[in-house]
């Protein structure tokens, strides 16, 4: 089973400001998916993270606000930014889905 | 595309006893069914999933469930519960060909009292 790893765990930010969130997968995978949890609710995908390539975002969710790196096989970033408090949410990373592992998630809090 | 409908968004139940959560999707195109767990402020454990193969899935915990292609169905089972089964379970469908993205369902919140 594969390992996902996610930095950080948990984060209160100002509004305004960015944050990057880091997912290391323990293995090489062709697809990485970022989803967002939004409090109470279940769980929307942002975007799918392909290696040397631009994301592909999911309807509602634009590059601007969302910017994604995959700089290779075991590694990516999503960063949330000009935040606000509606973007408080949990934000989690997965690999290729027949796996579908999930890291255990950035808890992010915006004040 | 695929959608996932989870008809209870809350179950209580005492503890010892039997639960079905239910789970019903849609798909022009084969799929992949997955359950996950939430257990309060922590990420997403699988429990289970279906790919192809025996329609009846055994998963950790002694959760199982059975994939009904008739019915569009996957259903998540157990016959007796812990309340440290107390948590929120989501069911999720991919289209089962390559690599496709998790469609979710709302959720169930499985409450197990004493």
């Amino acid at each position: 089973s594969a390992v996902i790893s996610q930095k950080p765990s948990r984060d209160i930010c100002q509004r305004g400001t960015s944050l990057t969130i880091q997912c290391q997968v323990d293995s090489q995978v062709t697809m990485m998916f970022w989803y967002r949890q939004q409090p109470g609710q279940s769980l929307t995908l942002i975007a799918t993270a392909n290696q040397g390539s631009e994301a592909t975002y999911e309807s509602g969710f634009v590059i601007d606000k969302f910017p994604i790196s995959r700089p290779n096989l075991t590694f990516s970033t999503l960063t949330v930014s000009n935040m606000s408090p509606e973007d408080s949410s949990i934000y989690l990373c997965s690999e290729e889905n027949t796996e579908a592992f999930f890291g255990q998630g950035t808890r992010l809090t915006v004040v | 595309a695929q959608s996932v409908t989870q008809l209870d968004s809350q179950v209580p139940v005492f503890e010892e006893a039997p639960v079905e959560l239910r789970c019903n999707y849609s798909s022009s195109v084969s799929v992949y069914l997955f359950w996950y767990v939430q257990y309060p402020n922590q990420g997403l454990q699988l429990l289970l999933k279906y790919l192809s193969g025996s329609t009846l899935v055994k998963g950790i915990n002694g959760f199982e469930a059975e994939f009904n292609k008739s019915q569009t169905s996957f259903h998540l089972r157990k016959p007796s519960v812990h309340i440290s089964d107390t948590a929120e379970y989501f069911c999720a469908v991919s289209a089962g060909t390559g690599f496709q993205k998790l469609v979710f369902g709302t959720g169930t919140r499985l409450l197990v009292s004493p």
